[in-house]
This record gives C-alpha cells, sequence and structure tokens, in this order.
C-alpha cells in the first residue's frame, strides 16, 4: 500500500495554465508538507499544514495555492505557470510536528512548462 | 537561521570502498539530525537519524553520530554496495516559531561501479 501517493507523476504544460497536483497519505500522520526540489537537487520547502491548517508559508509566489480538504489530503494548486516552476514536487506527511518527527515522501510529480 | 551544509559531489566509489559523506549544520538549541537517501525516480526515504548529543544512528549498515562540539553528522558505510547509488541528504529539523522544520543540505550524489 502507498504511504504518501501524488498525482499526476508528469505533467507537461504551457506557460500561462493552471494546474494542479494532488498529494494523499494513508498513514494517520497530522501534518503534510509540499516541498520544491530544483534541478540541482536542491529541496525547499514550500508549505505545510498540520490538522487542515497552514503552519508554514514560506516566501512563495501567490500563484502557488495549497488546499487541506482534510488532515489526508494536501493539493497544490498553481495558477498563470511559468518556466521558473519547472522542477519536481514533493508532498510528505509526518506523525506530528514534533522535531524527531520523521517525514515519508511521495514520488514526485514532475512539472515540466514550456 | 538554521543551515546544513553537505560535502560536495558527486562522489564515485568501488565496489566494498569505504565510504565518508560529511555534513556539517547550524542551529539554535538542539535540533533533531537526520539522513535521507533518494533513490532515482523516487521520493526522499529516512535512511537513520539522532535526537540528542553523541547519539549514532544507524540503517543498513550505514552509521552516523551527532557530534554537537563539532556540529558535525558525517554518514560513514564500511563497504558500499552497488545499490547504495544514490542521492544522500543531511537534514535538521529545529524549533521554529511555527513548529518544527526540517532544513536539507544540497545532496551529495553517490555513484558506486561494480
Amino acid at each position: 500500500d502507498t504511504a504518501v501517493s501524488q498525482t499526476p507523476k508528469y505533467l507537461v504544460t504551457q506557460m500561462g495554465n493552471d494546474k494542479s497536483i494532488k498529494c494523499e497519505q494513508n498513514l494517520g500522520h497530522d501534518t503534510m508538507y509540499w516541498y520544491k526540489q530544483d534541478s540541482k537537487k536542491f529541496l525547499k520547502i514550500m508549505f505545510s499544514y498540520n490538522n487542515k491548517e497552514l503552519i508554514i508559508n514560506e516566501t512563495v509566489p501567490n500563484r502557488f495555492s495549497p488546499k487541506s480538504p482534510d488532515k489526508a489530503h494536501l493539493n497544490l494548486h498553481i495558477n498563470s505557470l511559468e518556466l521558473g516552476d519547472s522542477a519536481v514536487y514533493f508532498c510528505a506527511s509526518s506523525y506530528d510536528r514534533a522535531l524527531d518527527s520523521p517525514l515519508h515522501f511521495g514520488n514526485g510529480t514532475r512539472l515540466t512548462v514550456t | 537561521g538554521n543551515s546544513v551544509t553537505q560535502m560536495e559531489g558527486p562522489v564515485t566509489l568501488s565496489e566494498e570502498a569505504f565510504l565518508t559523506i560529511n555534513c556539517t549544520y547550524t542551529a539554535t538549541g538542539y535540533p533533531s539530525l537526520f539522513w535521507y537517501v533518494q533513490y532515482p525516480g523516487e521520493g526522499l526515504q529516512l535512511l537513520l537519524k539522532a535526537t540528542k548529543a553523541d547519539d549514532k544512528g544507524s540503517n543498513k549498515g550505514f552509521e552516523a553520530t551527532y557530534r554537537k562540539e563539532t556540529t558535525s553528522f558525517h554518514l560513514e558505510k564500511g563497504s558500499v554496495q552497488v545499490s547504495d547509488s544514490a542521492v544522500y541528504f543531511c537534514a535538521l529539523s529545529a524549533k521554529e516559531t511555527s513548529g518544527s522544520r526540517l532544513t536539507f543540505g544540497e545532496g551529495t550524489q553517490l555513484t558506486v561501479n561494480p
């Protein structure tokens, strides 16, 4: 059984379009995240939700809007896509917000904006 | 702010060679430290962790010791295998006003040749 699943795995779209990435976890975790991994493999946190409440909102363009309908789902909607948005986006979850609570990652969504 | 610095890659070794990937950190308070591994086309997986000074995390033959005096958490393995080829990320989790947050190093690409 997949613990953290993201869809789609690949997303190719044109500049200016709006797209969404979905994420679901079946681990019963309270906290979920979105990370962006650039072409050099550098990982940067974008958002974090705890029990559907936004707790981390990094300096991300407001074209990116996360939505958490329940604590098992955290979706990412991106408006007016730009070339620089091309990256791999990872969803993750953790049991709680404790310092030693490890993250469980999905397999990523590779977004290519042309 | 909190930060993690890893040795630059890529690292290329022959099978059964000894591996060290250096990691040093800067953090306020008492962070938890982690190593994550990312195999091609997959998300990150927790490899090992340590939550306090002098703790040693170990898994699958990999080890790392939390050294507060040198602010380091170097990853070691005595005899690498081809299947260990992956990108390795050092990370720390430290308290911030909004709760804990995981900060990643830049990642080190390891290639093991037969």
